[in-house]
């Protein structure tokens, strides 16, 4: 089974930190997603990428940026936290070989980030 | 561009009852569809998913889903409810334009299911 690992499950920052969430998938899989839960507005999709080094905006990037140094993580920084970056943090990852319009995703368990 | 409505934030059914989560979809060209389902303080998980090769397909946990061109819909059902249905369920739709967005999922805004005894 795949799995996707995110580092943390709850996390507590101070407005103005600098905040690294880390996302490693064991499956060798090419694509790699962060995306924000919040309630009543579904997932949206923040950053993706399709190679180590490549990265590609989603809906909602700003305040955010993102690494993949490396094929197996994919990390989401929060520049500057600020309050209304309070969320549920998903990471997800899906294999690109061939015709992959139909790979699904496979998730993480999330991490909580409250920002006080 | 693809989208999805999710008709319906709360669904409520008494255990043993039909169970119905509607899903619309919107998309220029024919798409992939997917089910997830999201039990508390979990990930998604996958349902069941749509590929072109079968109308009504069937996933996991007794649930299935049927593809309807026409009505461009996906809806999701279950003959018979269970407790342990009870969780947050997300229709999503594939981008299928070719380049940047390549593997991307278009995600509706999520059903919560509860089952009632």
């Amino acid at each position: 089974d795949v799995k996707v690992t995110q580092s943390s499950r709850y996390l507590v920052k101070r407005t103005g930190e600098k905040v690294f969430l880390e996302c490693v998938q064991d499956m060798d899989h090419e694509n790699m997603f962060w995306y924000r839960q919040d309630p009543g507005l579904g997932l949206r999709l923040i950053y993706f990428s399709y190679d180590v080094k490549m990265k590609e905006k989603g809906d909602i990037p700003e305040g955010y940026s993102v690494s993949r140094e490396k094929k197996e993580r994919f990390s989401l920084i929060l520049e500057s936290a600020s309050t209304n970056q309070t969320s549920m943090y998903l990471c997800a990852s899906s294999f690109a070989g061939g015709f992959s319009y139909n790979s699904p995703l496979h998730f993480g368990n999330g991490t909580r980030l409250t920002v006080t | 561009a693809q989208s999805v409505t999710q008709l319906g934030s709360h669904v409520s059914v008494s255990e043993g009852a039909l169970v119905l989560l509607r899903c619309n979809y919107s998309s220029s060209v024919p798409p992939y569809l997917f089910w997830y389902v999201q039990y508390p303080n979990q990930g998604l998980q996958l349902l069941l998913k749509y590929t072109s090769a079968a109308t009504l397909v069937k996933g996991i946990n007794g649930f299935e889903a049927e593809f309807k061109k026409s009505e461009t819909s996906f809806h999701l059902t279950k003959p018979s409810a269970h407790m342990s249905d009870a969780a947050e369920y997300f229709c999503a739709v594939s981008s299928t334009d070719r380049g940047s967005t390549l593997g991307r999922l278009y995600f509706g805004r999520g059903t919560q299911l509860t089952v009632w005894p």
